[in-house]
């Protein structure tokens, strides 16, 4: 059974380093085909991905962020962190990790964790 | 940047209809394309993959199709729980996710 959950802090300050942490568990990140993706998602918006690793420690970044993100595998096997530097107010969002099956050319989301609310404000 | 544009941005419907959301990529994506429900307060559940695929676990009345531009997410026989939010997602290049469609209780 796969399981995700995210942790970090809830409320940070704007032009802080927001780090979060995806603890998971039922599958392994060194598996053939397997990724773990960052999702957030503003009050009332859309999701917007934000990154993903894979099984062969490649990494993808959403353009739009991809000069204050960062995901990297952590220091045991089932967890890893994303770092999102010079916050801002619109950062504001709950932030899910999710584990990404990878089908061919396409990734697809398909097991999430609850999320957790963060807020930027000073 | 491929940008993605669904319709309607709400639905109203009854139980037991057959409704379809509509979602348009502003190129082609070939059959790269996602479909999930969210329901308030939860995450977002995966139904479609590679724009026809169904998931593991989800109902059959739910179906995907499309490839290029233009996809549809088609739900038949509307059941209580589904009514919720719906989203797509190109999986081309930067995995972005649509505007949504919330599908409502008529």
């Amino acid at each position: 059974q796969i399981t995700l959950k995210e942790s970090g802090p809830t409320l940070v300050k704007p032009t802080q380093t927001l780090t979060l942490t995806c603890t998971f568990s039922g599958f392994s990140l060194s598996t053939s085909g397997v990724g773990v993706a960052w999702i957030r998602q503003p009050p009332g918006k859309a999701p917007e991905w934000l990154a993903l690793i894979y099984w062969d420690d490649a990494t993808r970044y959403n353009p739009s962020l991809k000069n204050r993100i960062s995901i990297t595998k952590g220091t045991s096997k089932d967890h890893l962190v994303l770092t999102l530097t010079n916050t801002d107010p619109e950062d504001t969002a709950t932030y899910f990790c999710a584990h990404a099956e990878v089908r061919g050319p396409i990734d697809s989301f398909d097991m999430w964790g609850q999320g957790t609310v963060v807020t930027v404000s000073s | 940047d491929i940008q993605m544009t669904q319709s309607p941005s709400s639905l109203a419907a009854s139980v037991g209809d057959r409704v379809t959301i509509t979602c348009r990529a502003s190129r082609n994506i070939n059959n790269y394309l996602n479909w999930y429900q969210q329901k308030a307060g939860k995450a977002p559940k995966l139904l479609i993959y590679a724009a026809s695929s169904l998931q593991t676990g989800v109902p059959l009345r739910f179906s995907g199709d499309g490839s290029g531009t233009d996809f549809t997410l088609t739900i038949s026989g509307l059941q209580p729980e589904d009514f919720a939010t719906y989203y797509c997602q190109q999986g081309y290049n930067n995995l972005r996710f649509g505007q949504g469609t919330k599908l409502e209780i008529k």
